[in-house]
């Protein structure tokens, strides 16, 4: 059992490119959420998507964009990287959106932003 | 912008000691405190986790202290061994009002356990 996959693990980008952050979770849950780290910051949501369908904004979601393809996967995409992006990301997911529920997360997709 | 401020931001600890870290929140609406775990190359991994009904919550070697009138909670890790270094984060969510259904994480306290 897999749990939260994210594709790729690291990535190396100019300043200005785009790319997509992929990530799949095979425990059919129904929400799903992207968090960046960064030192020192602690992890800080980007954006969410409580149930298929549905996505929302978190608290630093300036320079991305997100997509729900299906239940399983929930995709985060850099439209013109910045050097302020380089940080590692998280995807996360909850069996429901509810506060009381675990979030479970995968291993990250460090990024950095020449 | 609601916060939940974690201290310290490290900690070295003995074999065999407590490891305290605290964490303090202002949202009064928060129900549920998370503690997540992380290694190295790896993502957060849910530790112990307490609602606000309780004072206090254990799990093994882990306990959850809960201070409500304070708006304050921490974790214990007793009989600290060098398998527990890692960085640990406290969390707090809420299913009404803003931000709702969204984990607000701690900084992080990074936990360093010595032989």
């Amino acid at each position: 059992n897999a749990g939260v996959t994210q594709t790729p693990k690291f990535q190396v980008l100019k300043t200005g490119q785009s790319m997509t952050l992929q990530c799949a979770q095979d425990m059919n849950h129904n929400s799903m959420y992207w968090y960046r780290q960064d030192p020192g910051m602690g992890l800080r949501l980007i954006y969410y998507s409580a149930s298929e369908g549905t996505t929302d904004k978190g608290e630093v979601p300036n320079g991305y964009n997100v997509s729900r393809l299906n239940k399983r996967e929930f995709s985060l995409r850099l439209e013109s990287a910045a050097p302020s992006q380089t940080s590692v990301y998280f995807c996360a997911s909850r069996q429901q959106v509810f506060s009381n529920q675990p979030q479970h997360f995968g291993d990250g997709t460090r990024l950095s932003i020449l | 912008q609601q916060q939940v401020k974690q201290s310290p931001q490290s900690l070295i600890v003995q074999k065999g000691g407590i490891s305290i870290i605290n964490c303090a929140y202002e949202n009064t609406a928060f129900d549920y405190f998370p503690w997540y775990q992380q290694f190295p190359g790896k993502g957060p991994a849910l530790l112990i986790a307490i609602r606000p009904d309780v004072s206090e919550k254990k799990e093994g070697r882990f306990t959850i202290s809960f201070n409500k009138s304070a708006k304050q909670f921490s974790l214990h890790i007793m009989d600290s061994q060098p398998g527990d270094s890692a960085t640990y984060f406290c969390a707090a969510s809420t299913n009404s009002g803003a931000g709702s259904y969204q984990l607000t994480f701690g900084k992080g306290t990074k936990l360093s356990v010595i032989p």
